[in-house]
């Protein structure tokens, strides 16, 4: 079964603090992973997205990294900001029309 | 620039209502659209998809049904609404082929009483 499993499933901060979030998936085919930042009420917004040949890759502050060996990314965010205050959702994509969404992690970032 | 428009915002619908959500894009032509339902505490799950004007693909039998009377605009519908229809849906758009982004509306957050 496809799955996109996320920890923590919430994490608090503070301001200037610099945080990782993790994603492990199970998805197979696998064409590429996407990380998105979802505030309260909204539509996700890209963050990233990686292919099975890239290792890392930076947005501003997000910086994602993938191991397509084990199965694994993570997204780094430094010196974190309370506009930072999201869910961050892990998605892989098959390639086939259809993504795998993980159930996100809640960051809160407190002054 | 593309833009998507996903409206409206907030319904509250009595059960055995219907429903009529619409999603256009602007700024592209021929994309792939998609409608997804976030329920809470859960990932988004895809409930249809469109390659083309006419053209879509259910993920998940439920009481929904969606079409694409144009291009760019996709509609989600319902005869009768029933509770477990309350939930976050989310319109999508991406180019056809190649590793490009999804773009997501702003959402609509469906209650039905």
């Amino acid at each position: 079964k496809n799955q996109v499993e996320q920890s923590p499933q919430s994490l608090i901060i503070l301001e200037g603090k610099n945080c990782t979030l993790q994603c492990n998936y199970t998805v197979s085919p696998f064409s590429n992973l996407r990380w998105y930042k979802q505030d309260t009420g909204r539509g996700p917004v890209s963050l990233t997205i990686m292919t099975f040949s890239e290792n890392t890759k930076s947005n501003g502050r997000y910086t994602a990294t993938l191991d397509a060996d084990t199965k694994q990314s993570s997204l780094h965010i430094t010196a974190s900001q309370l506009s930072d205050s999201a869910s961050y959702i892990c998605v892989v994509d098959t390639g086939f029309q259809k993504l795998v969404f993980g159930t996100g992690t809640r960051l809160l970032v407190s002054p | 620039s593309q833009t998507i428009h996903q409206w409206p915002a907030t319904l509250v619908q009595p059960v055995g209502s219907p429903l009529s959500l619409e999603c256009t894009v602007e700024g592209t032509s021929n994309p792939n659209l998609y409608w997804y339902r976030q329920a809470a505490g859960r990932g988004l799950q895809l409930l249809f998809y469109s390659v083309g004007i006419g053209q879509i693909s259910s993920e998940v039998p439920q009481n929904l049904s969606a079409s694409r009377p144009q291009d760019r605009q996709f509609i989600l519908s319902s005869k009768k609404l029933l509770l477990s229809d309350s939930g976050f849906y989310l319109c999508a758009w991406t180019r056809t082929g190649g590793n490009y982004g999804y773009t997501f509306g702003s959402g609509t957050r469906l209650t039905v009483v």
